[in-house]
């Protein structure tokens, strides 16, 4: 596709289920994040994936939180028995791998509730 | 630790008033500095990025930022605002290390412009 895309777009959950989160990165992306935007919060790096080395998960914040990625496709994230904290809009985010920096193309983002 | 802080968090304006949204990052590493906007209902997309070279950078839609190392920021600025530039809008360092390539985001500020 044109852009990174991610579903479900929205995510309504009870206290305690586990959901899980789906991002398709832009196609010859080879790095692929998440981020975490809470309510009237700026975004919080989660995990970032780099081709075949070994993830930065240094944002995750509790181990209910797991990532994983296939290759240099799509990225699963994962949040084991929610806690209303959890609520927020997950984006994910991918970029080429490029000399010099790289801009990060975002997509629409999953809004989870966890009630 | 790295961060990002955008001193104004709600701006108000006229249309055609002119807007400075401040940014100061703390950061020892060599930057990549970024700012990106969110239009109501859409997801982030990038305004302008400075990398390396003329510290003052242009972006889409008459946005300009001047990255100033001695005082470590990154202000964004418009000359005359229209309303469809209400949004919110984020400032980011890319912190980048031998494992990562984050991007460490501020607030935000909200800009609502007014006809």
């Amino acid at each position: 596709g044109a852009g990174v895309s991610q579903s479900p777009s929205n995510k309504v959950t009870e206290k305690g289920k586990d959901v899980e989160l789906r991002c398709d990165p832009i196609s010859g992306h080879t790095a692929l994040y998440w981020y975490r935007q809470r309510l009237g919060q700026g975004l919080e790096f989660l995990i970032y994936f780099q081709g075949n080395s070994a993830p930065d998960k240094s944002g995750l914040p509790s181990d209910r939180f797991s990532a994983e990625r296939t290759g240099e496709s799509v990225s699963t994230l994962t949040i084991q028995r929610t806690q209303q904290e959890d609520s927020a809009v997950y984006l994910c985010a991918s970029s080429p791998r490029l000399a010099g920096g790289n801009e990060q193309f975002f997509g629409p983002g999953t809004r989870l509730t966890v009630l | 630790a790295q961060s990002v802080s955008q001193h104004n968090h709600h701006v108000i304006l006229s249309e055609a008033a002119s807007l400075e949204l401040g940014c100061n990052y703390s950061y020892g590493g060599t930057v990549n500095l970024f700012w990106y906007v969110q239009y109501p209902g859409q997801h982030l997309q990038l305004l302008l990025k400075y990398f390396s070279g003329d510290p003052l950078v242009k972006g889409i839609k008459g946005f300009e930022a001047e990255f100033i190392k001695s005082k470590f920021s990154f202000n964004l600025r418009k000359p005359s605002v229209q309303w469809s530039d209400t949004a919110e809008y984020f400032c980011a360092v890319n912190a980048k290390s031998y494992n990562t390539d984050k991007l460490i985001f501020g607030t935000g500020t909200r800009l609502q412009v007014f006809p």
